[in-house]
């Protein structure tokens, strides 16, 4: 069964420090892997999407890392400000051809920082 | 573009009553998403379509709820009837490309906040 697995569940951190969350997934065949941001009471907004070939990607201050062959990525924030307080899911999708992949979505993560 | 439209924001209606939800997707965009998303489940694809065919709909929690597209800028989501466990935030997207593609990216709707009593 495809899963996919996000650590921590919540974060606080002081604004201005760094953070990494971490997501882990089974998906088989993998065709991708986006990082969402979603603020409280708002949709997700896409941050960086991931093909099997890419290793790092960056957003501004958001850096998205895979490794293919672990089945891990990562998202980095750094130089943290009051608005990445947020809730941040992976999502990785199948291979599916010509067809839309099926996509498999994490928990999240919730992040808070603080003044 | 004002992004994708999502009516109404909110919405509280009794167990047994029927909901519709309204989506109006980015122009030009010919996949269309609807997501169910409670704290307990995460988010959760229920239905997608592509040129207002209906392409999996597999994700459907039961035959309580029905989605149609009669065009390119206009989808509903209809519960009928709904039941307090449909309590969820329903979000509309839409995309101009499949997943598969890296330069796809779906953009969100702010969501309907539902709250079946």
């Amino acid at each position: 069964k495809n899963q996919v697995e996000q650590s921590p569940q919540s974060l606080i951190i002081l604004e201005g420090k760094n953070c990494t969350l971490q997501c882990n997934y089974t998906v088989s065949p993998f065709s991708n892997l986006r990082w969402y941001k979603q603020d409280t009471g708002r949709g997700p907004v896409s941050l960086t999407i991931m093909t099997f070939s890419e290793n790092t990607k960056s957003n501004g201050r958001y850096t998205a890392t895979l490794d293919a062959d672990t089945k891990q990525s990562s998202l980095h924030i750094t130089a943290s400000q009051l608005s990445d307080s947020a809730s941040y899911i992976c999502v990785v999708s199948e291979w599916g051809g010509t067809s839309y992949g099926k996509l498999t979505f994490g928990q999240g993560t919730i992040l808070t920082v603080h003044p | 573009d004002a992004g994708v439209i999502q009516s109404p924001r909110h919405e509280v209606t009794e167990m047994g009553q029927e909901v519709t939800l309204r989506c109006k997707p980015i122009s030009g965009h010919d996949y269309l998403f609807w997501y169910r998303q409670t704290m307990m489940r995460g988010l959760e694809l229920l239905i997608y379509f592509n040129n207002n065919v209906p392409i999996d709909d597999s994700g459907m929690p039961e035959d309580r709820f029905s989605a149609k597209m009669p065009n390119a800028s206009f989808s509903t989501l209809k519960i009928q009837p709904s039941e307090p466990r449909d309590s969820a935030v329903y979000f509309c997207a839409s995309s101009s490309g499949t997943s598969g593609s890296p330069q796809e990216t779906q953009y969100f709707g702010p969501g309907t906040r539902l709250l079946v009593l």
